[in-house]
């Protein structure tokens, strides 16, 4: 089984619907992190949580909430969904002490 | 924000041949990672470095964190078709943070 799990993979929604995408980790893991991919841009982090009750905002969080419902499970939320965030979205976790993050499969979300 | 710069953006290569590619930034970093993404996946960690002018292999890849700390290589040695995708390059600087800084990504192709 995959140690970082994301779901759905693919979902579309219309403008103003809320959605949430979820996250489970079994390499237990404190730091849990949300990317964004968009064609040309790489990777940009939306949020990170060290931990159950430390949540962080990354880079590009407008628009965007979290909750870190316990160590394994994390979720993204996008509270009303506007087109310009279709993207690739993928979830990451890494140890305490390390730098290097494990990704999850990605949700393709794509917003009418 | 920090920046990567990683070149080049793209390749056409034929099987069999040597691959290189880089990732410069404007900030000394700790650690640097490469990571792969095939098409509809999430990144997979190919190669950690966490010392500088340190060398290190996983099967035909060879990846080096550069000794001014501002840069890392990846080469691929007899490039396979299976070796199709894009190379992401990520550094972590020395706030400790944690969090890490993207390169856009090298597409590689390889014709058989």
């Amino acid at each position: 089984d995959a140690d970082v799990t994301q779901t759905p993979r693919n979902r579309i929604t219309k403008t103003g619907k809320r959605i949430m995408l979820e996250c489970s980790q079994t390499k237990g893991h404190d730091r849990m992190y949300w990317y964004r991919q968009d064609p040309g841009l790489g990777l940009r982090l939306i949020y990170y949580s060290f931990d159950v009750k430390d949540i962080n905002k990354g880079e590009i969080s407008d628009g965007y909430s979290v909750s870190r419902q316990a160590q394994a499970k994390f979720s993204l939320s996008l509270e009303s969904a506007i087109p310009n965030q279709t993207a690739l979205y993928f979830c990451a976790t890494s140890e305490v002490t390390g730098h290097e993050q494990y990704f999850g499969p990605g949700t393709r979300l794509t917003v009418t | 924000g920090q920046q990567l710069n990683q070149s080049p953006q793209s390749m056409f290569i034929q099987e069999g041949e040597d691959v290189s590619m880089n990732c410069t930034s404007s900030s000394i970093f700790n650690t640097w990672l490469w990571y792969k993404q095939d098409p509809g996946e999430g990144p997979v960690l190919l190669i950690a470095l966490y010392k500088a002018g340190e060398l290190t292999s996983n099967g035909r890849l060879t990846a080096q964190f550069g000794t001014t700390r501002k840069d890392s290589f990846l080469n691929i040695s007899a490039s396979i078709p299976s070796d199709v995708g894009i190379y992401f390059c990520a550094g972590s600087d020395q706030g400790g943070s944690e969090k890490l800084v993207f390169g856009k990504g090298t597409k590689l192709t390889v014709n058989p």
